[in-house]
């Protein structure tokens, strides 16, 4: 079956660094995706890494993926307040639908 | 911004009732896909519309149904409202191409619709 799992919650403070970790079941997942959600907001895209990388870095952003592992985990460098959300990892299903966790929060002490 | 709109922002409906919400895709793109994300949940895939075809389905009862327009703009209209549909909708445009079998289509998320029945 489709699966995606995620720890509920995180919590850093201001300039740390934030490792948010996913695991994903479906080996034939072309597409894994982090986006984000802000309070009553919708999901903003923040990156995607082909299943052919096993890195991709964005700004403060890299992307590590295990595909033996099925494993992809989101690190964000020098968190700011403003990264406090819900982070959602996400494969792309057998019928082009995406497949969410349940999302993590992220809280960002000062 | 991601170039696609959700309307209503808020809506209140009692149980029983029916429902239309309405999604403007993002220029240039051909296919909508619609979740449904309840409080505290990660978005569950209700349909796909593609072509102004559904294109999949997720595991949710035929009271859920969607149109899909030339202009690609799309509805979600839900019949019979129970207590359990209250939750935040949200729709997602993509474009699909044929060739090279490309399965990126990147999606983009609207700012949804909160739904809240009674």
């Amino acid at each position: 079956g489709e699966d995606v799992e995620q720890s509920l919650f995180l919590s850093v403070r201001e300039g740390d660094s934030s490792v948010i970790n996913c695991t994903y079941t479906d080996s034939s997942s072309t597409y894994l995706y982090w986006y984000k959600q802000e309070p009553g907001a919708g999901l903003q895209l923040l990156t995607y890494i082909f299943s052919n990388m096993d890195m991709k870095q964005d700004q403060r952003l890299t992307v590590l993926l295990n595909k033996k592992d099925k494993h992809l985990s989101l690190r964000i460098a020098d968190t700011q307040t403003g990264d406090s959300a819900i982070y959602f990892c996400a494969e792309k299903g057998s019928q082009g639908n995406l497949i969410f966790g349940k999302g993590t929060k992220l809280s960002v002490k000062p | 911004e991601t170039g696609v709109t959700q309307s209503p922002t808020h809506l209140i409906k009692t149980r029983g009732q029916q429902v239309t919400l309405r999604c403007s895709s993002q220029s240039g793109h051909n296919t909508v896909s619609w979740y449904q994300q309840a409080l505290g949940q990660g978005p569950q895939f209700i349909f796909q519309y593609y072509r102004e075809e559904e294109n999949g389905r997720g595991n949710f009862p035929p009271r859920f149904s969607g149109l899909q327009f030339p202009n690609y703009s799309s509805e979600l209209n839900v019949n019979a409202l129970e207590l359990d549909d209250s939750a935040l909708y949200l729709c997602a445009s993509s474009l699909k191409t044929i060739a090279g079998g490309d399965r990126k289509e990147t999606q983009f998320f609207g700012p949804g619709t909160r739904l809240t029945v009674l």
